[in-house]
């Protein structure tokens, strides 16, 4: 059972960069999955960031490309988000899943990290 | 760029009613990356649907999903207590590569 877990700071500033990891454990980040980020602004819907594979191949959302990393830590079995440029807009709870290779889905979730951005 | 819509926006039912649930594509979406989700407050979504069709591990078989292209349906056979949430679909293929509908709250009558 795979369980992931974010972890960063809960307040960055505007202008600044917001940057979170997510924890994997319970399977290899090494195995035929690509592993997202994904955002909820406070009563809003679903926004996906972006993804990498285990060799660093990413995909990025290109409304959020310019200010996008994405990154893989294989010894530590993690993978990281960074987002530059901040404001307010990108107050949200920020979740890190694992799609299913197969069928683009997100079978299993972070429990969700609020990432508020204000001076 | 690929749009998900989802009506209607709130359901209102009551238990043991049927609900029905659309999510309308603006391209046609293959329906092997056609998903459901199902999201309570405080809580990370929790997928239902793969395939368009396919229940995931452990969910109950009054959950289905249907449809083809652009139009796809989430069917709530008989509503419990605790399938009162908001639902979202999401297609991964198109640009940008997976989109998430606005969702449907579904609401206690």
């Amino acid at each position: 059972q795979v369980q992931l877990q974010e972890s960063g700071p809960g307040l960055v500033k505007p202008s600044g960069t917001l940057s979170l990891t997510c924890a994997v454990s319970g399977g290899s980040i090494s195995s035929t999955n690509w592993w997202s980020w994904v955002r909820q602004p406070p009563g809003k819907g679903l926004e996906w960031i972006g993804e990498i594979f285990h060799s660093g191949s990413t995909n990025y959302n290109p409304s959020l490309k310019s200010r996008v990393t994405i990154s893989v830590d294989k010894s530590r079995t993690q993978f990281s988000l960074t987002l530059s440029s901040v404001t307010a807009a990108d107050t949200a709870v920020y979740y890190c899943a694992k799609s299913n290779w197969n069928y683009g889905t997100f079978d299993y979730w972070g429990q969700g990290t609020l990432v508020t951005v204000s001076s | 760029e690929i749009v998900l819509t989802q009506s209607p926006g709130t359901l209102s039912l009551s238990p043991g009613e049927r609900a029905t649930l659309s999510c309308r594509a603006s391209q046609s979406v293959s329906s092997s990356y056609l998903g459901w989700y199902q999201q309570k407050p405080g809580q990370a979504p929790r997928l239902l649907i793969y395939g368009a069709s396919s229940r995931a591990t452990g969910i109950p078989d009054r959950f289905s999903g249907s449809g083809s292209g652009t139009d796809f349906t989430l069917t709530i056979s008989r509503l419990e207590p605790e399938d009162f949430a908001v639902y979202y679909c999401q297609q991964y293929g198109r640009s940008p590569l997976y989109t998430f509908g606005q969702g449907t709250k579904l609401e206690i009558k």
